[in-house]
């Protein structure tokens, strides 16, 4: 089975403020997780993903995410939010094994970056 | 990535009724994803749809109620059928590059629909 958990259902931010979105997973093997941002009235858009190799992943809009393995966690991060970054933040994972490329998701934070 | 189109975008339809949702990429993929994201919620994988066969139904979702073609490697459709208004949803789908080692999945911008 795999899970994933996003504990904050909102984080706020002060504009040029570092943000973080926290995210946990479990999977009963090895992980692939993955960031995706949904703007108002839009899908879903993919902003960076670790599969393997070096923990710190960097993706679009200046995001990054580190992939901690004992703690089983994959916060997302920017060294300076904009209000441009405000919208629905989703952590996903799948577990390697999983043939099907099943994908489960978590609730969902909301950031908002306030000028 | 794909680029990957969603018809209709929006539709507000009557209790009772279907409503056909088309998806369109612009390469061939290897997998093909419907989702349903209820108001305030998360993503919930309806089923893969399988391309020739019968598609792959999770937990909960039913080819009755939800039935789904994909008869070719660029193309899918997803009814949803006899709506209540419980089916007030976003419906997404996804779908994964044919590119060597993509393993990303890239989603339609979303068909949003209201039943009344």
């Amino acid at each position: 089975a795999q899970s994933v958990a996003q504990p904050e259902d909102q984080v706020n931010v002060a504009e040029g403020n570092p943000l973080t979105v926290k995210c946990t997973y479990s999977v009963s093997g090895n992980p692939y997780l993955f960031w995706y941002v949904q703007y108002p009235n839009r899908g879903l858009q993919f902003l960076l993903k670790y599969i393997t190799g070096d923990n710190l992943v960097k993706g679009s809009y200046g995001f990054e995410a580190e992939f901690n393995k004992s703690q089983t966690s994959f916060h997302l991060k920017k060294p300076s939010a904009l209000v441009s970054d405000s919208a629905l933040y989703f952590c996903a994972v799948r577990d390697k094994s999983n043939a099907g490329n099943m994908l489960t998701f978590g609730g969902g934070t909301r950031l908002m970056v306030k000028p | 990535s794909a680029v990957i189109s969603q018809k209709p975008s929006r539709d507000i339809c009557q209790r009772g009724t279907s409503l056909t949702i088309q998806c369109q990429v612009d390469s061939q993929v290897t997998m093909m994803f419907w989702y349903r994201q209820q108001p305030g919620q998360s993503l919930t994988l309806i089923a893969t749809a399988n391309q020739g066969s019968e598609a792959t139904y999770e937990s909960g979702f039913v080819i009755d109620k939800f039935p789904i073609s994909r008869p070719n490697l660029t193309f899918s459709t997803l009814t949803v059928s006899n709506m209540s208004p419980e089916d007030s949803s976003i419906y997404l789908c996804s779908v994964v590059p044919r590119e060597v080692g993509t393993d990303t999945q890239y989603f339609g911008p979303g068909t949003r629909l209201t039943v009344l």
